[in-house]
């Protein structure tokens, strides 16, 4: 399988405070991109990070890239109760045009 | 609105009795896919399309078909439906601007196969 690996599997933070995830992966990627899912919803699109990028940000959500060791973070500060959703990372690898799904994890937002 | 669309959004069927589930997007985008997601495995592929006719397997393609005869449709077939079927299905699609893809999905067909 290509599938990368989400860490923690399930995380559980107060409201305000921060939530990192961690993803590693097994190929050389062209890029990598975190996705969100209500439960039982479809994924939406968060943010993507390209292969030669180390760090990118949009609103309060940061990414970042570490291609030696095949590993990215996504970081949400100040949290919120709306928040809470699986977060799954997915990569494309390089010479490839499609995407890798990690296993996901679950973040509950206490308010 | 730009969407994908899937139906139905729940099924039970019995085992062996073929069914279809439609995918149709209304954004022009030439990569089309389908995954399943189960309880601790995630999303898995199970077919992708570049664009018109050409479809590739992804990693669970056992089990299924599809096509992709028009750019806005990419059906998945199950021909002889069993239980291990049974699980949450995402069709997704995706422009390939300057190679890159960015995945809109649908809102799930929740499948059941007694």
């Amino acid at each position: 399988s290509q599938q990368g690996e989400e860490d923690p599997q399930a995380l559980s933070i107060q409201e305000g405070e921060n939530a990192t995830m961690n993803c590693s992966y097994k190929t050389s990627i062209n890029n990598l991109q975190w996705y969100r899912q209500n439960s039982g919803r479809g994924l939406v699109h968060l943010i993507l990070i390209r292969s030669n990028e180390r760090e990118k940000h949009s609103g309060r959500l940061r990414v970042t890239l570490d291609t030696s060791k095949k590993s990215s973070s996504l970081l949400i500060t100040a949290s919120r109760a709306a928040d809470t959703a699986s977060y799954f990372c997915a990569t494309v690898n390089s010479g490839a045009n499609n995407l890798f799904f990690g296993t996901g994890t679950r973040l509950t937002v206490i308010p | 609105e730009a969407q994908v669309t899937q139906n139905p959004r729940y099924l039970i069927t019995v085992t062996g009795k073929k069914l279809t589930v439609t995918c149709s997007q209304n954004m022009n985008h030439e990569y089309m896919s389908w995954y399943r997601q189960d309880p601790g495995l995630g999303l898995r592929q199970i077919y992708y399309s570049m664009n018109v006719e050409v479809t590739d397997k992804g990693d669970v393609p056992e089990g299924y078909k599809v096509s992709r005869k028009e750019k806005r449709n990419f059906p998945l077939i199950l021909e002889s439906p069993s239980p291990n079927q049974t699980s949450l299905y995402f069709c997704a699609s995706s422009p390939r601007d300057r190679g890159l893809v960015v995945l809109t999905f649908g809102a799930g067909s929740r499948l059941t196969v007694l």
